[in-house]
């Protein structure tokens, strides 16, 4: 079946540092979305992507759609304290309506 | 707007009782899902319902889940008889089907010893 990974697991930053996390689906994606998570929180929409190729921003957060729609990225320009929490990337299984979402990646911002 | 709502937000419950999750799904919103949460397995889809109707169940671990949506505005999870690996966080969604943002419910926090 469709899997969805993303590195690294975990990952500690001093504030003001940047941070990325990486996301490789094993199919081809229609789209890609993004979602946050605060501890102890649910799961929230940052943002989708469809196009191949496609880069959005959203003040420091930068989002990018690999151009075979397999992988996708997410990069946070200097990191703040308001940053921490759990980064999923979610793509649908090819012809459905059933997002599958990424093994996350854990975010820690040091002040 | 009201979100997703979901109850109980905590329950601890003994190995062998039933548990029941409820959701009440945005208004309007066609597509609804059931999703468990672990440090293990991360976040899993469960099942989910287009117009009430369930599509695709495969992720419900065994028979002792089931799911139901009787209509519209309210869905049930049901555990029975529940496990101590059962224990996780269970997120209701929901989704207008032309607008793809799948909004979670605040999560039910299941505890089973």
């Amino acid at each position: 079946g469709q899997q969805v990974m993303q590195i690294p697991q975990y990952q500690h930053v001093q504030e003001g540092e940047d941070f990325t996390t990486y996301c490789n689906s094993s199919t081809t994606l229609s789209n890609i979305q993004w979602y946050k998570q605060r501890p102890g929180g649910h799961p929230v929409f940052l943002i989708q992507l469809v196009k191949s190729g496609e880069v959005k921003k959203q003040k420091r957060l930068t989002f990018q759609f690999g151009e075979a729609k397999k992988n996708s990225s997410l990069h946070i320009t200097a990191t703040q304290t308001t940053d921490v929490g759990t980064y999923f990337c979610a793509g649908p299984t090819s012809g459905t309506y059933k997002y599958i979402f990424g093994t996350g990646t854990r975010l820690k911002v040091l002040a | 707007d009201a979100g997703v709502i979901q109850s109980p937000r905590h329950e601890v419950t003994e190995m062998g009782q039933e548990v029941t999750l409820r959701c009440k799904p945005i208004s309007g919103h066609d597509y609804l899902f059931w999703y468990r949460q672990t440090m293990m397995r991360g976040l899993e889809l469960l099942i989910y319902f287009n117009n009430n109707v369930p599509i695709d169940d495969s992720g419900m671990p065994e028979d002792r889940f089931s799911a139901k949506m009787p209509n519209a505005s309210f869905s049930t999870l049901k555990i029975q008889p529940s496990e101590p690996r059962d224990s996780a966080v269970y997120f209701c969604a929901s989704s207008l089907s032309s607008g793809n943002t799948i909004y979670f419910g605040e999560g039910s926090w299941l505890t089973v010893v």
